[in-house]
């Protein structure tokens, strides 16, 4: 069973105040999905990496995938309350349809 | 551009009732479809998914059938509702693997289903 492990599952902060957030998993993947969802809502999707050790910016967002393509972290910088969600790592495999997802983490950014 | 539309927004229906609710895309050809279910503030489990007229794969036993009647069409049902179907539905749609960027998922707004 592929398992895609995010930490932490929830994340309380200041704002202005930098976070990380971590996937990991024993499996090696083809690309990754970072998304954010709001309550309520839909998933929507932030960034894919497809290349190990590829480094991607979305203003304030800093996402990476790991060398070995089995990670990837997501950095917030200067964190503000918009930023406040559910985010949701999702991780592919060659010759499937289907995304693994993570459990989420959860964050709140406190004004 | 693609869109994708999902209905009813909410949904309260007592146990031992059917269910029907529906997906749409549009702006896009032969599209994957998915069907995924999520508890309050959890993660995504995946029910079903298609990547073809008349093709469904189920990812979970439980009450719950998928159809996809059309090429952008996807319907999620139950003959009879439980308890435990309560929950937020939402419905997806990739890329076909040969076509644009792979793996890819965009996701419609969600049913908020309360089985009472």
């Amino acid at each position: 069973t592929q398992l895609l492990e995010q930490s932490p599952q929830f994340l309380s902060i200041q704002e202005g105040e930098n976070l990380t957030v971590y996937c990991n998993s024993s499996s090696v993947f083809s690309s990754l999905q970072w998304y954010r969802q709001e309550p309520g809502e839909g998933p929507v999707l932030l960034v894919t990496v497809v290349t190990g050790g590829e480094v991607k910016k979305l203003k304030r967002l800093t996402f990476q995938f790991g060398d070995a393509r089995k990670d990837s972290s997501l950095h917030i910088t200067a964190a503000q309350p918009g930023d406040t969600g559910l985010y949701l790592c999702a991780g592919a495999m060659d010759s499937s349809y289907k995304l693994i997802f993570g459990s989420g983490t959860r964050l709140l950014v406190r004004p | 551009s693609q869109t994708i539309h999902q209905w009813p927004a909410t949904l309260v229906q007592p146990v031992g009732s059917p269910l029907s609710l529906e997906c749409t895309v549009e702006g896009t050809s032969n599209p994957n479809l998915y069907w995924y279910r999520q508890a309050a503030g959890r993660g995504l489990q995946l029910l079903f998914y298609s990547v073809g007229i008349g093709q469904i794969s189920s990812e979970v036993p439980q009450n719950l059938s998928a159809s996809r009647p059309q090429d952008r069409q996807f319907i999620l049902s139950s003959k009879k509702l439980l308890l435990s179907d309560s929950g937020f539905y939402l419905c997806a749609w990739s890329k076909a693997l040969a076509g644009g960027f792979p793996y890819e998922q965009y996701f419609g707004p969600g049913t908020r289903l309360t089985v009472t």
